[in-house]
């Protein structure tokens, strides 16, 4: 079965950083490509990133370029997301996603983990 | 990477079929066949149900279809049930090799 567990969300002032993780199991890990998407409360659904199966190629959105960084360590089945410089609209449910076949379909999201900027 | 336009909400009885409309660019759903629709039940993960524009994963309902023309897309649902009643989500990739989201539409089923 496959399954997505993101850890590392939490509540951080303005400027501040965070290290999300995400542990996956039931499949093959390095040969996906991986996303990270979030949800702000109560809003829709906003794509940050990307990484290939080997990590060599990586996208951003715009809002987040130059201050947040995906990575992945394949030995490890695990995904990250550095996040720096957090700002207020950076609150959101951030889930970690199983890139179907690289073309962006997201066919496994994890559960979810909240991270909150606030003073 | 302005979000791609869906209708807020739209409501359908059951049995009845409705369609989403997804509307974008010539540098998104315009030019790429790598849209897809997810469906999102509250307090759950999205769902993904339809991939490049018209293929369903394997266990979702054939109830569920989608089509593209020049820079919309669109996702019709027939037979409407009660279980479809959620907010729907389409995505397609852009020029700028990112992805971009709608802004989401919510069914509810009457």
């Amino acid at each position: 079965e496959v399954q997505l567990v993101e850890s590392g969300g939490g509540l951080v002032q303005p400027g501040g950083s965070l290290r999300l993780s995400c542990a996956a199991s039931g499949f093959t890990f390095s040969t996906y490509e991986m996303n990270w998407v979030r949800q702000a409360p109560g809003k829709g659904l906003e794509w940050v990133s990307y990484i290939s199966s080997s990590g060599s190629t990586i996208y951003y959105a715009d809002s987040v370029k130059g201050r947040f960084t995906i990575s992945r360590d394949n030995a490890k089945n695990s995904l990250y997301l550095q996040m720096n410089s957090l700002r207020a609209e950076d609150t959101a449910v951030y889930y970690c996603a199983r890139d179907q076949r690289g073309f962006g379909e997201i066919d496994y999201w994890g559960q979810g983990t909240l991270v909150t900027v606030s003073s | 990477q302005s979000a791609l336009t869906q209708p807020a909400s739209v409501s359908g009885s059951p049995g009845q079929s409705i369609t989403i409309s997804c509307t974008g660019t010539s540098s998104d759903i315009g030019t790429y066949n790598y849209v897809s629709w997810y469906q999102q039940h509250p307090g759950k993960a999205p769902k993904l149900m339809i991939y490049e524009v018209s293929n369903r994963p394997s266990g979702v309902s054939n109830r569920f279809s989608g089509s593209k023309s020049d820079n919309t897309a669109s996702l019709t649902i027939t037979g409407l049930q009660a279980e479809d009643e959620a907010d729907y989500y389409c995505k397609s990739y852009t020029s700028s090799s990112t992805w971009v989201f709608g802004g989401g539409t919510k069914l509810t089923v009457l």
